[in-house]
C-alpha cells in the first residue's frame, strides 16, 4: 500500500517561492504507469489541481498557475517536489500530494496534507 | 482546459433519502470522471472511477453514471456517515467546485 507524505514550511513571506516535497513509501515512484500529483484546497474552498510529473520528468501544469509552478523529480530519493514561486496571501492552503493511476486515469492515492500560510 | 461544473453547490437532506449530485464537463471526456468524498480536516477519498466503477470497499448505495459531459453521484439511501463534501474530477486533472451534503 503506497503512502505519501508532505513536508516542507508551514510559513512564507509572500513574493518568496514556497516548496515542498512529497515522499512516498511503500512503492517506487520508477515503476511507471503513474502520475505524481500536486493538488491544493483552500481554506473552506474547493480542490484545486496544481500539476503533475512522471517517473521521466514529463510535466503537465494547471494552466492558471502554470506561469509559477515547477514541479519535479528525484528518483533516487523515492520523492516528487512542488515549488511555486511569487506567492501571495492568496496562495494559503493545504497542499495535498497524490498519485494518479495513468491506465484507470483516476487519482487513487492521497498525503494527508500539509497547511501552507503565507504572511509576512 | 476543461472545466468541470458541479451541482448543487450545497443540499439538504435526511438519513434514508436518495440524493443525486451532477457534474458536467466543457467539452466530453468520455467515461474519465471520478468521485471523492471529503470530510472535514482529511484528505479526499475516492468512491467511483472510470464514472461508474465503484472502489473496492466503497458502500453499493454509492453510484455513478454517465458519459460524454454528463455525470451523476448518486446515494440511494443516505446514511449519517454519508454527510460529507463530493467532489468531481476529470480524470487525473480538474475538479468540480463541490456539492456539500448537510443535514
Amino acid at each position: 500500500q503506497v503512502q505519501l507524505q508532505e513536508s516542507g514550511p508551514g510559513l512564507v513571506k509572500p513574493s518568496q517561492t514556497l516548496s515542498l516535497t512529497c515522499t512516498v513509501s511503500g512503492g517506487s515512484i520508477s515503476t511507471g504507469g503513474h502520475y505524481w500529483s500536486w493538488i491544493r484546497q483552500h481554506p473552506g474552498k474547493g480542490l484545486e489541481w496544481i500539476g503533475y510529473i512522471y517517473y521521466s520528468g514529463f510535466t503537465y501544469y494547471n494552466s492558471s498557475l502554470k506561469s509559477r509552478v515547477t514541479i519535479s523529480v528525484d528518483t533516487s530519493k523515492n520523492h516528487f517536489s512542488l515549488k511555486l514561486s511569487s506567492v501571495t496571501v492568496a496562495d494559503t492552503a493545504v497542499y495535498y500530494c497524490a498519485r494518479a493511476d495513468i491506465a484507470a486515469r483516476v487519482t487513487d492515492s492521497w498525503g494527508q496534507g500539509t497547511l501552507v500560510t503565507v504572511s509576512s | 482546459d476543461i472545466q468541470m461544473t458541479q451541482s448543487p453547490s450545497s443540499l439538504s437532506a435526511s438519513v434514508g433519502d436518495r440524493v443525486t449530485i451532477t457534474c458536467r464537463a466543457s467539452q466530453s471526456i468520455d467515461n474519465y470522471l471520478n468521485w471523492f468524498q471529503q470530510k472535514s480536516g482529511k484528505a479526499p477519498k475516492l468512491l467511483i472511477y472510470g464514472a461508474s466503477s465503484l472502489r473496492s470497499g466503497v458502500p453499493s448505495r454509492f453510484s455513478g453514471a454517465g458519459s460524454g459531459t454528463d455525470f451523476t453521484l448518486t446515494i440511494s439511501s443516505l446514511q449519517p456517515e454519508d454527510f460529507a463534501t463530493y467532489y468531481c474530477q476529470h480524470g487525473a486533472l480538474a475538479f468540480g467546485g463541490g456539492t456539500k451534503v448537510e443535514i
